[in-house]
């Protein structure tokens, strides 16, 4: 099963400032997907990263707050930009190859002051 | 991608099986049912999925109904290390995550 690294683990951030958290896998994998789970929250689907293409973002979310990049197949980053309070989660990259079950990293824990 | 319904919480004794009820009546033909859990402060972990036949792995068991509307997750000696939310889920194109069940493995 493909192995996700996420870099940071956690950080603490001013309001205002924007966050850019990397998610490396250890293979090629055809999918990729970014979560939000917010404290004492289930998961939340941000987007889909899509290599190549712009990201495709769930309802309530958008490229200009979450912009992501995904240039190849075993890494993508997720910026989170002009950061508030309310931003303060836990962020979470994910990753599957076709007909394979989807893996998580251990996300980055956020928390903006 | 169908709903779920899981109870809110659980409480299992240490050795003893812990099973773990999911209900997913508007699934249909082609959606596999994905069970997952999340021990604090970690990435959700897989466990196990299946479509229609019963599986089993080093994990689990995952038991579904022949109506493919429930399906039951079996932890087999349940231990400490087993407390965690449980998610059931139902996917479609991409896993949506509901509450889970919190599972408290007591000594």
């Amino acid at each position: 099963s493909a192995v996700i690294s996420q870099k940071p683990s956690r950080d603490i951030c001013q309001r205002g400032t924007s966050l850019t958290i990397q998610c490396q896998v250890d293979s090629q994998v055809t999918m990729m997907f970014w979560y939000r789970q917010q404290p004492g929250q289930s998961l939340t689907l941000i987007a889909t990263a899509n290599q190549g293409s712009e990201a495709t973002y769930e309802s309530g979310f958008v490229i200009d707050k979450f912009p992501i990049s995904r240039p190849n197949l075993t890494f993508s980053t997720l910026t989170v930009s002009n950061m508030s309070p309310e931003d303060s989660s836990i962020y979470l990259c994910s990753a599957r190859d076709t007909n394979s079950p989807l893996h998580f990293g251990n996300g980055t824990r956020l928390t903006v002051t | 991608d169908a709903k779920t319904t899981q109870p809110t919480s659980m409480d299992c004794a240490e050795g003893r099986a812990a099973n773990l009820p999911c209900n997913h009546s508007t699934i249909s033909g082609n959606e596999y049912v994905y069970w997952y859990r999340q021990i604090h402060s970690q990435g959700p972990q897989y466990i196990i999925h299946g479509l229609k036949n019963n599986e089993t792995n080093e994990m689990a068991s995952l038991i579904i109904t022949e109506d493919r509307k429930s399906s039951t997750l079996i932890l087999p000696h349940a231990t400490l290390r087993d407390t965690a939310v449980y998610y059931c889920i139902v996917r479609g194109y991409k896993l949506s995550f509901g509450a889970g069940t919190t599972v408290t493995v007591r000594a």
